[in-house]
């Protein structure tokens, strides 16, 4: 069985810039959640989408955004990059909506220059 | 706000020794204790995780100790070994309403010497 996959593994832009990070679930998971894990900061929840609704969102500007499609994949949009906005993104899905069973993607490494 | 405190940032210990990870937690909501193991390059696995209805868990060399009146809980890793070497990360979630999400700590990064 696939596990969780992210595209692109490495992502280089400068500020100003918009970026795009996908992600695909493992088949059967309907849940897809993204995170940050900057340097020194640990894993911050950025978005959860359930059967294609945002159904909650962490304590980031509304430049972060995304969408799930029908298939359970999902887009995760960052606006006007920031220097700050470098970061690991990790895209995790689980089979119901509970936290405990999220398996992870490799992540998307963004360089902001 | 840093809701789930982790420590130390960083531990070596030679094979064999028995590494101790802490964290604690404020909010008394959580219900859902999991740790994560991530190795270079790679997402976070789940390596064990706990609820507050029991003290201990253990999953082979993995152990979770919790205190709930203390809001704590630690991962012991008996008789470590090199291939141990990776960053732990532990978690906090509340499993109700539609607020489902995990709360991690800074995470760990553990070396395991010959």
């Amino acid at each position: 069985e696939a596990g969780v996959t992210q595209s692109p593994t490495h992502l280089i832009k400068t500020r100003g810039q918009q970026a795009t990070l996908r992600c695909s679930p493992i088949s059967g998971h309907t849940s897809v959640y993204w995170y940050q894990q900057a340097l020194g900061l640990g894993l911050q929840f950025l978005l959860w989408y359930d059967e294609g609704e945002e159904r909650n969102r962490g304590n980031f500007p509304p430049r972060f955004s995304g969408r799930q499609f029908p298939n359970y994949s999902s887009e995760l949009n960052v606006n006007a990059l920031e220097l700050e906005d470098s970061a690991l993104y990790l895209c995790a899905s689980t089979q119901d909506r509970g936290p405990e069973t999220q398996y992870f993607g490799p992540g998307t490494r963004l360089l902001v220059l | 706000q840093q809701q789930v405190k982790q420590s130390p940032q960083s531990l070596i210990v030679q094979k064999g020794g028995i590494p101790i990870i802490n964290c604690a937690y404020e909010n008394t909501a959580f219900d859902y204790f999991p740790w994560y193991q991530q190795f270079p390059g790679k997402g976070p696995a789940l390596l064990i995780a706990i609820r507050p209805d029991v003290s201990e868990k253990k999953e082979g060399r993995f152990t979770i100790s919790f205190n709930k009146s203390a809001k704590q809980f630690s991962l012991h890793i008996m008789d470590s070994q090199p291939g141990d070497s990776a960053t732990y990360f532990c978690a906090a979630s509340s499993v109700s309403g539609t607020a489902s999400k995990l709360t991690f700590g800074t995470g760990t990064r553990l070396q395991v010497t010959l």
